[in-house]
């Protein structure tokens, strides 16, 4: 069973730039949430997205968009970065079902994405 | 006042020491609480996951939660260097639904 994978792991952007992260999900999970977590700070939600729709967004602005793929994949793409916007983002999957299955709506991270924006 | 407080540290202890991290909140409408281990440059990985109040034990580890004062505990007993990460309280209210609320977290170092 593999775990969530992210690419890429490190990468630098200037301010106004665009940039575009990947994630794939642990096997048999179909939900895809990421998070923002600045430096020294704990992770905070952007969103959520589960059967290839947004099913909830934190306090983030539009320029923050997602997609999931059919094979429950996710990229996250920011636009007109800025440097406030330097962070580790992290990609969870999770299984979501409202039956009681053990396990169920847990999240598993991956290892993140390191963003450097100058 | 944020959602969740936890004291960033760092803490450090001598190795085979209690070690005591602690989280309060104000939302009372939290429901569900974890606790998750953060090393250097890694991904946070679940520790603790426990619903409501009460104490649940695993191995080493015990989470407590206390809703009537709104806050959670995780202990670790007999503590050991491999312990030594940033250890990050989150809670959600539904069941449903991953828009975890994280604490800020607390850098633990055990020296050996």
């Amino acid at each position: 069973e593999t775990g969530v994978t992210q690419s890429p792991t490190h990468l630098i952007k200037t301010r106004g730039q665009q940039v575009t992260l990947r994630c794939s999900s642990q096997s048999g999970h179909n939900t895809v949430s990421w998070y923002q977590q600045a430096l020294g700070q704990g992770p905070q939600f952007i969103f959520q997205y589960y059967r290839e729709e947004e099913n909830g967004r934190g306090n983030f602005p539009p320029r923050f968009s997602g997609l999931q793929f059919p094979n429950y994949s996710s990229e996250l793409n920011v636009n007109a970065l800025e440097l406030d916007d330097s962070a580790l983002y992290l990609c969870a999957s999770s299984l979501e079902t409202r039956v009681g299955l053990a396990g169920a709506n847990v999240l598993t991270f991956g290892a993140g994405s390191r963003l450097t924006v100058l | 006042q944020k959602e969740v407080e936890q004291d960033p540290g760092p803490l450090s202890v001598p190795e085979g020491a209690i070690v005591s991290l602690n989280c309060t909140y104000s939302n009372s409408a939290f429901q569900y609480f974890m606790w998750y281990r953060q090393y250097s440059r890694k991904g946070p990985e679940l520790l603790m996951y426990t619903y409501s109040s009460g104490n649940k034990e695993d191995g080493r580890f015990t989470a407590q939660v206390d809703k009537s004062s709104k806050y959670i505990s995780l202990f670790i007993r007999d503590s050991q260097p491999s312990d030594s990460a940033t250890y990050l309280c989150a809670m959600k209210v539904d069941q449903a639904g991953t828009a975890l609320i994280f604490g800020k977290g607390t850098t633990l170092s055990v020296s050996s």
